[in-house]
C-alpha cells in the first residue's frame, strides 16, 4: 500500500511564475490536508478538502493560493505569482473518511524555491 | 499565535540513556496530541498519540505524558538509539477540527 505521494518533490520557480504542487493520497483516503513548514518553524495548516469540496481553507492565504481536489487524479496546490516568501516546504495528509482528522499520514513534500 | 511550543530546538542524548522531549500548549480545547518524527527530506511519519482521557501511553521504547492542569506533554525514549536522531514535533489537535497544530521541533540527536 503505498503511502502519500508529492511530486515534485523540489520546484524552484523565479518571482511571478506559477507553481503546481500535486499530492496524491494513500489508497482507500478521502481527506486530503495541505500544510506549509516555513524556515525554523513547525507545520501550519493551509486547507483541508475531501473529493471536489474544500472543508476548510482558514489557513490559506486570501490571495495567490488555491486548491482543489477533483473527483479523479491527484489533489493540486496552485500559487500562482510567486513571491520569494512563498519559498518553504509544502506537505500534503491525507486520511480515511472512516477515522478522525487527527489520523493523518504525510507525504514525502515539496520543496519549493523562489529565485 | 504558537499554540503549541516546544521550547528546546536541540537536545543531545547518549545511546542508551533516555531522551526526553517536552512540548507545552496554551488552547485548553486540544484534547488528542500526537508526535511525529521527520527525517531530513521527508514528511512527518506519526509515532504515538494520546487522548485528554488518558495521562500515559506507552508503545516499546516510546512513552507520552500527558498533565492536563500544567498543559504539558512530554515523550520518553528509553533506551535512546542513534537511529531515533531526527526531528520530533509535537502536535494537538481538538477532536472533531480539521488542522493539526503542530510545535516548532527538537532534533534530538542519539550519541554512539
Amino acid at each position: 500500500n503505498a503511502g502519500v505521494m508529492q511530486n515534485p518533490r523540489h520546484l524552484v520557480r523565479r518571482r511571478g511564475q506559477e507553481a503546481r504542487l500535486r499530492c496524491s493520497p494513500m489508497k482507500g483516503h478521502s481527506h486530503v490536508y495541505w500544510y506549509r513548514q516555513l524556515p525554523e518553524e513547525g507545520l501550519k495548516f493551509m486547507v483541508y478538502l475531501q473529493k471536489e469540496n474544500i472543508i476548510d481553507e482558514s489557513g490559506m492565504p486570501k490571495e495567490r493560493f488555491s486548491a482543489e481536489f477533483p473527483k479523479e487524479g491527484p489533489s493540486i496546490l496552485r500559487i500562482q505569482q510567486v513571491v520569494r516568501g512563498d519559498s518553504a516546504a509544502y506537505f500534503c495528509a491525507s486520511s480515511p473518511a472512516s477515522s478522525g482528522q487527527e489520523t493523518q499520514y504525510f507525504g514525502p513534500g515539496t520543496r519549493l524555491l523562489v529565485l | 499565535d504558537q499554540q503549541v511550543k516546544q521550547n528546546s530546538p536541540s537536545l543531545s542524548v547518549q545511546e542508551g540513556r533516555i531522551s526526553i522531549l517536552n512540548c507545552d500548549y496554551t488552547n485548553s480545547m486540544f484534547d488528542y496530541f500526537l508526535w511525529y518524527k521527520k527525517y531530513p527530506a521527508e514528511g512527518p511519519t506519526f509515532l504515538i498519540s494520546i487522548s485528554s482521557i488518558k495521562d500515559k501511553n506507552e508503545d516499546g521504547r516510546f512513552t507520552v505524558f500527558l498533565n492536563k492542569s500544567a498543559k504539558h506533554l512530554s515523550l520518553h525514549i528509553v533506551p535512546s538509539q542513534p537511529g531515533d536522531s531526527a526531528v520530533y514535533f509535537c502536535a494537538a489537535i481538538k477532536t472533531g477540527a480539521n488542522n493539526l497544530f503542530f510545535g516548532t521541533g527538537t532534533r534530538l540527536t542519539v550519541i554512539p
